[in-house]
């Protein structure tokens, strides 16, 4: 199984603030890649598919880049709503496995 | 618009069977959607544990595939999931979630609430 590596595990940032949480993948999975945001006793919820695409209704102060084996998530002016654990998950193929989340928190 | 609701028993004997349903309202289950589940430990993160589709094709993690079975029940619009020999590490919050696939990416995007299930005698 294709290993998901996240870092850092937790951060603390100011509001305003751009946040960047790394995903590395053990091989290469091209562009296969989504970001979800969890906030506690709640569902994760999709924020970008396709490494960079921006999910339905999702805010454009988050971002997605990369490809290979080295993916970022970028909050652009963290706000506080945005607090949560973040995880990636690669689909390019079975099983599919997710990061192991960073947390994000305020400072 | 489409909601999903997790249902079965919160509470699970060791070396018992975990049978959990995910009720689809808002459309059909027969769409072109694969249905998922995925569990999250206390406390830890998300585990993908697999993925069914209308037709019965299933994905499973190597992990759990000796211990699972997913079906789908076409006429109650719901799908299911069945784990054997459980222990106290199969304790977690269970989710299950529509694949709304875009561009041949999977995109997790709707969600029931998740259901706890202990496992404890």
């Amino acid at each position: 199984a294709i290993q998901m590596t996240q870092s850092p595990s937790s951060l603390s940032a100011s509001v305003g603030d751009t946040v960047t949480i790394t995903c590395r993948a053990s091989q290469g999975i091209r562009n296969d890649l989504g970001w979800y945001q969890q906030k506690p006793g709640k569902a994760p919820k999709v924020l970008i598919y396709g490494v960079s695409s921006l999910q339905s209704g999702v805010p454009s102060r988050f971002s997605g880049s990369g490809s290979g084996t080295e993916f970022t998530l970028t909050i652009s002016s963290l706000q506080p709503e945005d607090c949560a654990t973040y995880y990636c998950l690669q689909d390019y193929n079975y099983p599919r496995t997710f990061g192991q989340g960073t947390k994000v928190e305020l400072k | 618009q489409l909601q999903l609701q997790e249902s079965g028993p919160g509470l699970v004997k060791p070396s018992g069977t975990l049978s959990l349903t995910c009720g689809v309202s808002g459309s059909p289950i027969s769409g072109s959607h694969w249905w998922t589940w995925v569990r999250q430990p206390p406390g830890k993160g998300l585990e993908w544990i697999g993925e069914i589709y209308h037709s019965g094709g299933t994905n499973y993690s190597p992990s759990l595939q000796s211990r699972i079975t997913m079906s789908v029940d076409k006429s109650n619009n719901q799908f299911s999931l069945k784990l054997t020999s459980v222990t106290a590490a199969d304790t977690a919050v269970y989710y299950c979630a529509r694949d709304g696939e875009r561009g041949g990416n999977s995109v997790l995007d709707y969600w029931g609430q998740g259901i706890l299930v202990s496992v404890s005698s």
